[in-house]
């Protein structure tokens, strides 16, 4: 398995104001995934982070709102920029650790952002 | 990607059996899986079924999928109360995003006593 932490565990937050939350890994992993779940809704990807590379964000979300840095295979980082209310979301992070049967998927805790 | 369908809520009593339904796209999809979020928790994963098995079972649950229908099920034996939770049925994704998952919005399965 992998242990996955981020901080903060939650924030409360103004609007305008930009928020980066971290995500640590106990392990080097290659891929590793953020997720947005907004209030009573599904997980939906955000990015996807790979080490020496651009992230690459899925249809909706873009870099300036959205930046991801991943400077080791260890570590990632991903802020909400000029948050407005409808940011109010968890954030997640994941990782993908593949074996020789399946590619299982770690998440983090979570990051509760609050904006007001 | 595009919606992967689930009921919203299930209430089953205790001791009873629960099934909780999903629906996917991908038929290319390799893995599907089924994650339990309980309240305040992060995901965690409960089990998984790989594209050419129809049937896996652990313990109390069973996972059957019907690739011709895209179907997918989880049903609970002996459901307790510390089973309360949203699961999230889930497909791979198999595009540029390696691995990436696609999720249901996550049914919510209330257990009473």
């Amino acid at each position: 398995s992998a242990v996955i932490s981020q901080k903060p565990s939650r924030d409360i937050c103004q609007r305008g104001t930009s928020l980066t939350i971290q995500c640590q890994v106990d392990s080097q992993v290659t891929m590793m995934f953020w997720y947005r779940q907004q209030p009573g809704q599904s997980l939906t990807l955000i990015a996807t982070a790979n080490q020496g590379s651009e992230a690459t964000y899925e249809s909706g979300f873009v870099i300036d709102k959205f930046p991801i840095s991943r400077p080791n295979l260890t570590f990632s980082t991903l802020t909400v920029s000029n948050m407005s209310p409808e940011d109010s979301s968890i954030y997640l992070c994941s990782v993908e650790r593949g074996s020789l049967t399946y590619n299982e998927q770690f998440f983090g805790p979570g990051t509760r952002l609050t904006v007001l | 990607g595009e919606d992967v369908e689930q009921s919203l809520f299930l209430s089953v009593r205790e001791g009873d059996s629960s099934v909780i339904n999903c629906t996917y796209t991908d038929s290319s999809s390799t893995y599907l899986y089924w994650y339990k979020q309980e309240p305040g928790a992060g995901l965690q994963l409960l089990t998984y079924i790989f594209s050419n098995m129809d049937m896996k079972q652990d313990q109390r649950l069973t996972v059957l999928l019907n690739k011709k229908d895209k179907h997918l099920s989880l049903r609970i034996a002996d459901t307790q109360t510390g089973d309360s939770a949203i699961y999230f049925c889930a497909e791979s994704l198999n595009s540029n995003s390696g691995y990436a998952l696609n999720f249901g919005k996550g049914t919510s399965l209330l257990v009473t006593p």
